[in-house]
């Protein structure tokens, strides 16, 4: 099975900054990575697809990066709402696995 | 507009089969070119990817639960299913359903216990 590993696991951050979740496979998956966000009681919405790819009506100050086996999300500058947790995924021959998820958490 | 909905009993006995159904609305599995699968969180916990299927393939089951699970299209081309049986406690989880592009149902708590 492919690993993924996701740093840091938490990350404290302040509004107007720019934050960088990384997120590692065990094996090289291309590009395929998707990101995704959750918040408390909440479904997993996906933000970014095919690595780079940005999920229709997701903000542009979200951005994905990488491929082979190193992927990055990039928060460009961070807003109220974007304080969850953020976990990739990679969907390499049809069997997927998620990272272990970063909190994302005021400072 | 894609809607996706579990439906099931949201507790079961250890060592009882858990049994689970997706409706999707305004789409269509069996007709759809996209992997659908189940996707599950243990309370406080990440998520972990079940199992999925399409049309052009699978099932394909998550390598620890492959012994216990079956994921199948309902004779209904709307209706996703998921069976697990011999459940734990550590089955307790709330349980979504998905699309590969990333669309979710709201997910169902079932929890194991007697």
């Amino acid at each position: 099975d492919i690993q993924m590993t996701q740093s840091p696991s938490t990350l404290s951050a302040s509004v107007g900054d720019r934050v960088t979740i990384t997120c590692r496979s065990s094996q090289t998956i291309s590009n395929w990575l998707a990101w995704y966000q959750q918040k408390p009681g909440k479904a997993p919405k996906m933000l970014i697809y095919k690595a780079s790819d940005l999920k229709s009506g997701v903000p542009s100050r979200f951005s994905g990066s990488g491929s082979g086996t190193e992927f990055t999300l990039t928060i460009s500058s961070l807003q109220p709402d974007d304080f969850a947790t953020y976990y990739c995924q990679q969907y390499h021959e049809n069997l997927y696995t998620f990272g272990q998820g970063t909190k994302l958490e005021m400072k | 507009q894609l809607q996706l909905q579990e439906s099931g009993p949201g507790l079961v006995k250890p060592s009882e089969t858990l049994s689970l159904t997706c409706t999707v609305a305004g789409g269509s599995i069996s007709r759809s070119t996209y992997s659908w699968g189940w996707i599950r969180q243990s309370p406080g916990k990440g998520l972990e990817w079940i199992g999925s299927i399409s049309n052009t393939g699978g099932p394909y089951y998550h390598s620890s639960l492959q012994s216990r699970i079956t994921i199948a299209v309902g004779t209904s081309e709307n209706q996703l299913s998921l069976t697990l049986i011999s459940v734990t406690a550590a089955d307790t989880a709330i349980y979504y359903c998905a699309r590969e592009d990333g669309y979710w149902g709201q997910g169902i708590l079932v929890t194991v216990s007697s």
